[in-house]
Protein backbone atom coordinates (compact mmCIF):
# COMPACT_ATOMS: atom_id res chain seq x y z
CA UNK A 1 0.00 0.00 0.00
CA UNK A 2 1.27 3.55 -1.04
CA UNK A 3 1.66 5.89 1.85
CA UNK A 4 4.13 8.17 4.35
CA UNK A 5 5.64 5.82 7.01
CA UNK A 6 7.06 8.64 9.96
CA UNK A 7 9.34 6.90 12.73
CA UNK A 8 9.72 6.96 15.75
CA UNK A 9 6.47 7.17 16.81
CA UNK A 10 7.47 8.57 19.91
CA UNK A 11 10.98 10.86 20.33
CA UNK A 12 12.69 11.66 23.77
CA UNK A 13 15.60 14.36 23.14
CA UNK A 14 17.83 15.60 25.98
CA UNK A 15 19.44 18.84 26.84
CA UNK A 16 21.81 19.78 24.11
CA UNK A 17 21.07 17.10 21.82
CA UNK A 18 20.20 16.88 17.93
CA UNK A 19 17.15 14.59 17.10
CA UNK A 20 16.29 13.66 13.66
CA UNK A 21 13.25 12.58 12.73
CA UNK A 22 12.38 9.84 9.65
CA UNK A 23 9.70 10.60 6.81
CA UNK A 24 9.68 8.34 3.90
CA UNK A 25 6.88 8.13 0.76
CA UNK A 26 6.18 5.54 -1.60
CA UNK A 27 3.62 7.54 -3.43
CA UNK A 28 5.65 9.03 -6.21
CA UNK A 29 4.87 12.53 -4.97
CA UNK A 30 7.57 15.69 -5.41
CA UNK A 31 6.71 17.93 -3.17
CA UNK A 32 7.05 17.20 1.04
CA UNK A 33 6.70 18.80 4.24
CA UNK A 34 7.14 19.30 7.85
CA UNK A 35 4.41 20.43 10.30
CA UNK A 36 4.68 21.32 13.97
CA UNK A 37 1.14 21.05 16.03
CA UNK A 38 0.46 21.77 18.89
CA UNK A 39 -2.85 22.41 20.81
CA UNK A 40 -5.05 25.41 20.23
CA UNK A 41 -2.46 26.31 17.43
CA UNK A 42 -3.15 23.76 14.29
CA UNK A 43 -0.92 22.79 12.08
CA UNK A 44 2.42 25.09 11.49
CA UNK A 45 4.58 24.41 8.60
CA UNK A 46 8.58 24.52 9.35
CA UNK A 47 9.94 23.31 5.96
CA UNK A 48 8.97 22.31 2.47
CA UNK A 49 10.76 20.82 -0.57
CA UNK A 50 8.82 20.68 -4.30
CA UNK A 51 12.08 18.93 -5.81
CA UNK A 52 14.97 16.40 -5.00
CA UNK A 53 18.00 18.52 -3.27
CA UNK A 54 15.63 21.56 -3.21
CA UNK A 55 13.68 22.88 -0.04
CA UNK A 56 12.54 26.00 1.25
CA UNK A 57 12.16 27.40 5.28
CA UNK A 58 8.46 27.68 6.06
CA UNK A 59 6.95 30.21 8.80
CA UNK A 60 8.66 28.54 11.89
CA UNK A 61 11.85 27.19 10.56
CA UNK A 62 14.46 28.22 13.19
CA UNK A 63 15.94 25.65 15.29
CA UNK A 64 14.87 23.05 12.13
CA UNK A 65 16.72 21.42 9.72
CA UNK A 66 16.19 18.92 6.42
CA UNK A 67 17.62 17.69 3.53
CA UNK A 68 16.00 15.74 0.33
CA UNK A 69 18.61 13.77 -1.26
CA UNK A 70 15.98 11.36 -2.33
CA UNK A 71 12.92 11.91 -3.45
CA UNK A 72 11.08 9.08 -1.02
CA UNK A 73 12.95 10.93 2.12
CA UNK A 74 12.76 14.07 3.90
CA UNK A 75 14.08 13.51 7.37
CA UNK A 76 13.81 16.66 9.70
CA UNK A 77 16.04 17.15 12.54
CA UNK A 78 15.35 19.26 15.60
CA UNK A 79 18.41 21.02 16.82
CA UNK A 80 19.44 22.24 20.27
CA UNK A 81 18.67 25.63 19.12
CA UNK A 82 14.59 24.64 19.25
CA UNK A 83 14.37 25.78 22.78
CA UNK A 84 10.92 24.62 22.54
CA UNK A 85 10.45 21.37 20.76
CA UNK A 86 8.01 19.45 22.84
CA UNK A 87 5.11 18.82 19.85
CA UNK A 88 3.19 16.83 17.47
CA UNK A 89 5.20 16.68 14.34
CA UNK A 90 3.70 15.39 10.77
CA UNK A 91 4.78 14.90 7.78
CA UNK A 92 2.80 15.42 4.85
CA UNK A 93 3.35 15.15 0.61
CA UNK A 94 1.64 16.17 -2.49
CA UNK A 95 2.14 15.51 -6.04
CA UNK A 96 3.53 19.02 -7.63
CA UNK A 97 0.47 20.86 -8.73
CA UNK A 98 0.49 24.28 -10.39
CA UNK A 99 0.74 26.88 -7.17
CA UNK A 100 0.92 24.20 -4.88
CA UNK A 101 -2.59 23.44 -4.58
CA UNK A 102 -2.69 19.54 -4.46
CA UNK A 103 -4.21 17.75 -1.52
CA UNK A 104 -1.50 16.75 1.20
CA UNK A 105 -1.72 13.76 2.36
CA UNK A 106 0.07 12.93 6.29
CA UNK A 107 2.02 10.34 7.71
CA UNK A 108 0.78 9.61 11.50
CA UNK A 109 3.35 11.38 13.38
CA UNK A 110 5.88 11.42 15.77
CA UNK A 111 5.18 13.27 19.19
CA UNK A 112 8.37 14.48 20.57
CA UNK A 113 9.27 15.32 24.09
CA UNK A 114 12.05 16.97 26.11
CA UNK A 115 13.60 14.84 29.13
CA UNK B 1 -6.75 38.23 11.65
CA UNK B 2 -6.02 34.72 11.23
CA UNK B 3 -6.49 33.72 7.05
CA UNK B 4 -8.92 30.98 8.69
CA UNK B 5 -11.22 30.56 11.48
CA UNK B 6 -12.71 27.38 12.63
CA UNK B 7 -14.77 27.09 15.84
CA UNK B 8 -12.40 24.39 17.95
CA UNK B 9 -15.66 22.86 20.35
CA UNK B 10 -16.11 20.47 21.55
CA UNK B 11 -18.71 19.50 20.26
CA UNK B 12 -20.65 16.60 20.94
CA UNK B 13 -23.58 15.14 19.65
CA UNK B 14 -25.93 11.90 19.93
CA UNK B 15 -25.58 8.76 17.42
CA UNK B 16 -27.48 9.10 14.15
CA UNK B 17 -27.23 13.53 14.60
CA UNK B 18 -26.61 16.07 11.86
CA UNK B 19 -23.24 17.27 12.28
CA UNK B 20 -22.62 20.70 10.83
CA UNK B 21 -18.53 21.99 10.99
CA UNK B 22 -17.53 25.29 9.54
CA UNK B 23 -14.30 27.13 8.85
CA UNK B 24 -14.59 30.83 7.58
CA UNK B 25 -11.54 32.23 5.65
CA UNK B 26 -10.80 36.35 5.21
CA UNK B 27 -8.85 35.72 1.40
CA UNK B 28 -11.24 36.05 -1.11
CA UNK B 29 -8.13 34.16 -3.46
CA UNK B 30 -8.61 30.91 -2.11
CA UNK B 31 -9.10 28.80 -4.62
CA UNK B 32 -9.22 24.59 -3.51
CA UNK B 33 -10.86 23.30 0.23
CA UNK B 34 -9.90 20.65 2.30
CA UNK B 35 -11.43 19.03 5.05
CA UNK B 36 -9.71 16.33 7.07
CA UNK B 37 -9.82 13.76 9.61
CA UNK B 38 -7.63 13.83 12.36
CA UNK B 39 -8.10 10.84 14.87
CA UNK B 40 -5.99 11.19 18.68
CA UNK B 41 -2.44 10.36 17.99
CA UNK B 42 -2.41 10.00 14.24
CA UNK B 43 -2.40 12.29 11.09
CA UNK B 44 -4.65 13.67 9.23
CA UNK B 45 -6.87 12.26 6.71
CA UNK B 46 -8.13 13.61 3.74
CA UNK B 47 -12.00 13.34 3.50
CA UNK B 48 -12.94 16.26 0.96
CA UNK B 49 -11.41 18.13 -2.20
CA UNK B 50 -13.44 20.84 -3.72
CA UNK B 51 -12.62 23.81 -6.05
CA UNK B 52 -15.60 25.72 -6.34
CA UNK B 53 -18.59 27.29 -4.80
CA UNK B 54 -21.87 24.57 -4.23
CA UNK B 55 -21.78 20.97 -2.85
CA UNK B 56 -19.95 18.07 -3.25
CA UNK B 57 -21.24 14.45 -1.42
CA UNK B 58 -19.33 11.36 -0.92
CA UNK B 59 -21.38 8.62 1.06
CA UNK B 60 -22.22 10.52 4.59
CA UNK B 61 -20.06 13.57 3.75
CA UNK B 62 -20.97 16.52 2.17
CA UNK B 63 -18.80 19.44 1.71
CA UNK B 64 -20.35 22.59 0.59
CA UNK B 65 -18.60 26.18 -0.53
CA UNK B 66 -19.63 30.13 -0.18
CA UNK B 67 -17.43 31.64 -2.02
CA UNK B 68 -19.40 35.01 -1.80
CA UNK B 69 -19.43 34.55 1.88
CA UNK B 70 -16.22 33.07 2.47
CA UNK B 71 -17.46 30.17 4.42
CA UNK B 72 -17.22 26.66 4.17
CA UNK B 73 -18.86 23.46 5.68
CA UNK B 74 -18.64 20.04 6.14
CA UNK B 75 -22.54 17.85 6.90
CA UNK B 76 -21.88 14.52 8.67
CA UNK B 77 -25.48 12.22 8.29
CA UNK B 78 -26.25 9.91 10.35
CA UNK B 79 -23.54 10.31 12.80
CA UNK B 80 -21.38 7.78 14.37
CA UNK B 81 -19.45 7.27 17.35
CA UNK B 82 -16.11 6.49 14.78
CA UNK B 83 -16.81 9.79 13.68
CA UNK B 84 -15.62 10.86 16.85
CA UNK B 85 -12.20 12.97 15.66
CA UNK B 86 -10.97 16.25 15.09
CA UNK B 87 -11.84 18.13 12.18
CA UNK B 88 -9.62 20.50 10.57
CA UNK B 89 -10.48 22.74 7.26
CA UNK B 90 -7.53 23.73 4.85
CA UNK B 91 -7.18 26.09 2.09
CA UNK B 92 -4.77 27.06 -0.51
CA UNK B 93 -4.07 29.97 -2.13
CA UNK B 94 -0.15 29.31 -3.30
CA UNK B 95 0.31 27.60 -0.12
CA UNK B 96 -1.52 25.67 2.14
CA UNK B 97 -3.61 27.33 5.37
CA UNK B 98 -5.43 24.86 8.38
CA UNK B 99 -8.08 25.83 10.64
CA UNK B 100 -7.23 25.11 14.35
CA UNK B 101 -9.49 21.95 13.97
CA UNK B 102 -13.22 21.27 15.69
CA UNK B 103 -13.43 18.46 18.38
CA UNK B 104 -16.06 16.39 17.90
CA UNK B 105 -17.48 12.93 19.82
CA UNK B 106 -20.59 11.15 18.95
CA UNK B 107 -22.34 9.28 21.73
CA UNK B 108 -23.88 5.78 21.29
Amino acid sequence: DGGITQSPKYLFRKEGQNVTLSCEQNLNHDAMYWYRQDPGQGLRLIYYSQIVNDFQKGDIAEGYSVSREKKESFPLTVTSAQKNPTAFYLCASSTAGVGGNQPQHFGDGTRLSIL
Amino acid sequence: QKEVEQDPGPLSVPEGAIVSLNCTYSNSAFQYFMWYRQYSRKGPELLMYTYSSGNKEDGRFTAQVDKSSKYISLFIRDSQPSDSATYLCAMTRNQFYFGTGTSLTVIP
